[in-house]
């Protein structure tokens, strides 16, 4: 049990344009959802916290017009990169917190974003 | 706010020994230590977690101990095989009386097992 799903895995998109993922918990309703992001040979900086059916928690440093986030339901947690750039080119993974666990979290698969 | 520092960044072993990854923490608050394997290109997996009730926690290979006097925790694998090559992240999680509680990670151990 406890499987979180990412789509895309990929994604290479223009300067300018913007990039949806998808993070999905398959067996569990999750309503709290993490968003990390991960430069290559480092830790997970945690972005934002996800929690259904409100506004999202952002971490100091990020910019909540940039990275949108939206927890419409509670398996779905969506995270918008809106006029992507080169430095935003990223390993983005998502969590889901067990409803059961104020703590533990399965981590998806992760999309790698190339912004050209 | 919590930070948690892992040792070593590197660690090469040969099949079949044992393998020990140190991390400390620094807030008191904090009560849930999970460990992830993260193999290239793929989200990190959960592989044992420990809370600060307990010592010791064993899963076949993998052994967790915890210190909470000293603030730090370590991870065990004995017998090590070659699949066990990945980066193994760290964590805490600070527990503040809130209904959700963030994971603090440390920095890393690239494990190689030579065969």
């Amino acid at each position: 049990g406890a499987v979180v799903s990412q789509h895309p895995s990929r994604v290479i998109c223009k300067s300018g344009t913007s990039v949806k993922i998808e993070c999905r918990s398959l067996d569990f309703q999750a309503t709290t959802m993490f968003w990390y992001r991960q430069f290559p040979k480092q830790s997970l900086m945690l972005m934002a916290t996800s929690n259904e059916g409100s506004k999202a928690t952002y971490e100091q440093g990020v910019e909540k017009d940039k990275f949108l986030i939206n927890h419409a339901s509670l398996t779905l947690s969506t995270l918008t990169v809106t006029s992507a750039h080169p430095e935003d080119s990223s390993f983005y993974i998502c969590s889901a917190r067990l409803p059961w666990s104020a703590d533990t979290q399965y981590f998806g698969p992760g999309t790698r974003l190339t912004v050209l | 706010g919590e930070n948690v520092e892992q040792h070593p960044s590197t660690l090469s072993v040969q099949e079949g020994d044992s393998a020990v990854i140190k991390c400390t923490y620094s807030d008191s608050a904090s009560n849930y230590f999970p460990w992830y394997k993260q193999e290239l290109g793929k989200g990190p997996q959960l592989i044992i977690d420990i809370r600060s009730n307990v010592g010791e926690k064993k899963d076949q290979r993998i052994a967790v101990t915890l210190n909470k006097t000293a603030k730090h925790f370590s991870l065990h694998i004995t017998e090590t095989q070659p699949e066990d090559s990945a980066v193994y992240f760290c964590a805490a999680s600070p527990s503040y009386g809130g209904a959700t509680n963030k994971l603090i990670f440390g920095t890393g151990t690239l494990l190689a097992v030579q065969p």
